[in-house]
């Protein structure tokens, strides 16, 4: 079974940083492209980044570029989010989400459950 | 960046009944567009991709349909289960969008 496990969310100021981790497992982690993709409470969704299947590519919305950075580690099935100089708008529930395939364009599935970041003073 | 704009924003329908979703792109996607399920407290999860393929384990009672800019989720007849918000999403163009959901509630 394809599993996706995030943490790291917590409570945070303005202007402070983070990071979240993705632990995968139920499949072969480095045949696929990840993506993070965000909810603030209450709305809809917003995709934040992707990364490639080998970490060679990476791309991110313009609301998080410069502020945010995606890698993984494949050899521990593992994606992460390092969020620096947050905003209050940056809280969501943050979610990691297995691509269709190692290409960048596709659909979602399965998606982690989520964790929650609040940036809050 | 497309723009995904979904139809109506909530759909109020009895259980049973056929509920028809709308999704419109502004500018042609092709196929490129997935349907998700997310329901209180969960991950949203695949229903659709390329407009008109179940994903694994989706019941028959799902479809949808459209090419280009309009696209339609069918639920042909609710379960109780099927009470939640769904969205679509392009991924012809980059980045990849969301539209902001139907909520489907039981009338």
């Amino acid at each position: 079974e394809v599993q996706l496990v995030e943490s790291g969310g917590v409570v945070v100021q303005p202007g402070g940083s983070l990071r979240l981790s993705c632990a995968a497992s139920g499949f072969t982690f480095d045949d696929y492209t990840m993506h993070w993709v965000r909810q603030a409470p209450g709305k809809g969704l917003e995709w934040v980044s992707l990364i490639s299947w080998d970490g060679g590519s990476t791309y991110y919305a313009d609301s998080v570029k410069g502020r945010f950075t995606i890698s993984r580690d494949n050899s521990k099935n593992s994606l992460y989010l390092q969020m620096n100089s947050l905003r209050t708008e940056d809280t969501a529930l943050y979610y990691c989400a297995k691509a269709s395939g190692p290409q960048q364009h596709g659909w979602f599935d399965p998606w982690g459950q989520g964790t929650l970041v609040t940036v809050s003073s | 960046e497309i723009v995904m704009t979904q139809s109506p924003a909530t759909l109020s329908v009895s259980p049973g009944e056929r509920a028809t979703l709308s999704c419109r792109a502004s500018q042609s996607v092709s196929s490129n567009l997935a349907w998700y399920q997310q329901k209180p407290g969960q991950a949203p999860r695949l229903l659709i991709y390329g407009a008109s393929t179940r994903a694994t384990g989706i019941p028959a009672r799902f479809s949808g349909s459209g090419s280009g800019t309009e696209f339609t989720l069918t639920i042909s007849s609710l379960q109780s289960e099927d009470f939640a918000v769904y969205y679509c999403q392009q991924y012809n163009n980059w980045p990849q969008t969301f539209g902001g959901g139907t909520k489907v509630e039981i009338k």
